[in-house]
């Protein structure tokens, strides 16, 4: 099946500082990204979707100045999470879709980073 | 707004037995219902899709129930094993091209 990476797989930073998450899709060409975040024992909350090489659509609540997202190609999409603060240690995943046929094309997840602010 | 509910937060049953899991939702019924498998520390991983117009759905030992009246799937695993021991997603697709919504999971353990 097709496989999504995530770089890093952990990441500690200090407070303030602004961190960059990858995600690729390594066999398939992915039209459209999301990134997840996830909290302990919750569920995945949608972040942002992303098509390549457009802007991405953030989810309410989301602030984009905060969580930059960019999708240059179809194979990365990238997630900075700028000055970020001990409030933002989460779980964040990502996912790609592919190009679209008549059945809904999969969600396929990377293996998700683990990002700890102290 | 859509809400999905994964009855159980926790399920424990014994090796061998069938494991069943809920998934209720309210408002409009999805175009597709998918669940998901997810470990601990690792991204979901699709595990089979059910149309709203399809009434069961099997893989292997999955199988997948999609009742539009009483807004439900279940999610059986039979003669379940230890190593199927996993947090698991039931999701929403509205569309093809629609965002996934995803439930809150259901910690499933298999003892031996």
């Amino acid at each position: 099946g097709a496989v999504v990476s995530q770089h890093p797989s952990r990441v500690i930073c200090k407070s303030g500082t602004s961190v960059k998450i990858e995600c690729r899709s390594l066999d398939f060409q992915a039209t459209t990204m999301f990134w997840y975040r996830q909290f302990p024992k919750q569920s995945l909350m949608l972040m942002a979707t992303s098509n390549e090489g457009s802007k991405a659509t953030y989810e309410q609540g989301v602030e984009k100045d905060k969580f930059l997202i960019n999708h240059a190609s179809l194979t990365l999409s990238t997630l900075t999470v700028t000055s970020a603060h001990p409030e933002d240690s989460s779980f964040y995943i990502c996912s790609a879709r592919g190009l679209a046929g008549g059945e809904p094309d999969t969600q396929y997840f990377g293996p998700g980073t683990r990002l700890t602010v102290l | 707004s859509q809400k999905i509910e994964q009855n159980s937060e926790a399920l424990n049953i014994q090796e061998g037995k069938t494991a069943t899991l809920t998934c209720n939702y309210t408002n409009y019924s999805p175009a597709y219902l998918q669940w998901y498998r997810q470990d601990p520390g690792r991204g979901p991983v699709f595990l089979l899709l059910i149309r709203e117009n399809e009434k069961e759905k099997r893989k292997e030992r999955l199988k997948v129930t999609f009742d539009t009246t009483l807004k439900q799937s279940l999610f059986h695993i039979t003669a379940s094993q230890p190593a199927d021991s996993a947090t698991y997603l039931c999701a929403l697709l509205y569309s093809s091209a629609s965002k996934i919504i995803f439930g809150s999971g259901t910690r499933l353990s298999i003892r031996p």
